[in-house]
């Protein structure tokens, strides 16, 4: 079974921090996703990453970073946690994508982070 | 307006009952249909997914896609109180600037009573 770990449960954090969210998974996957939850509004990517340095922008990057130094760990910066960014952080990963087929993705428990 | 449109409940039924969910898309591209259960305060788990048109069974789960409609839809026979939780659909595309992007549903949230 695919494990996806994300290293906090709950986070509370200040107006103005630089937040670091973590995000493991030990299935040798090539892709990995961070998306946040919110009520009403389902899941929405920020970004994600199909090889370690490499990156894309998803629907929502405005305000985070991402960081892949090595293919297991994920990790989604706040450069600067602002109220707005109070969510539910959500990982995921999948296998090596091929053309025209894709893979269901595999999500963590998730981070609820709270912006104070 | 929203890609994907769910309707988020809570949908409540009885032990037993057969739960009938939802979804309609706009995007004639999507081409893969999955299904998620999230309880509360775990990650979303798969628990359907299907590729293009027409239905597919496990256990109690039934999925349908109609592509022509654009809608999809779980049934869930002989629901327990264990299929209590948030039900999301999920959808993408073939295209390669829509490689491994899925776009979600709101949610439906599912309550079985006892």
């Amino acid at each position: 079974d695919v494990k996806v770990t994300q290293s906090s449960r709950y986070l509370v954090k200040r107006t103005g921090e630089k937040v670091f969210l973590e995000c493991v998974q030990d299935m040798d996957h090539e892709n990995m996703f961070w998306y946040r939850q919110d009520p009403g509004l389902g899941l929405r990517l920020i970004y994600f990453s199909y090889d370690v340095k490499m990156k894309e922008k998803g629907d929502i990057p405005e305000g985070y970073s991402v960081s892949r130094e090595k293919k297991e760990r994920f990790s989604l910066i706040l450069e600067s946690a602002s109220t707005n960014q109070t969510s539910m952080y959500l990982c995921a990963s999948t296998p090596e994508l091929q053309q025209y087929s894709n893979q269901p993705q595999h999500f963590g428990d998730g981070t609820r982070l709270s912006i104070l | 307006q929203k890609e994907v449109e769910q309707d988020p409940g809570p949908l409540s039924v009885p032990e037993g009952a057969i739960v009938s969910l939802n979804c309609t898309y706009s995007n004639s591209a999507f081409q893969y249909f999955m299904w998620y259960r999230q309880y509360s305060r775990k990650g979303p788990e798969l628990l359907m997914y299907t590729y293009s048109s027409g239905n597919k069974e496990d256990g109690r789960f039934t999925a349908q896609v109609d592509k022509s409609s654009k809608y999809i839809s779980l049934f869930i026979r002989d629901s327990q109180p264990s299929d209590s939780a948030t039900y999301l659909c999920a959808m993408s595309a073939t295209t390669t600037d829509s490689w491994g992007k899925l776009q979600f549903g709101a949610g439906t949230q599912v309550v079985v009573t006892p």
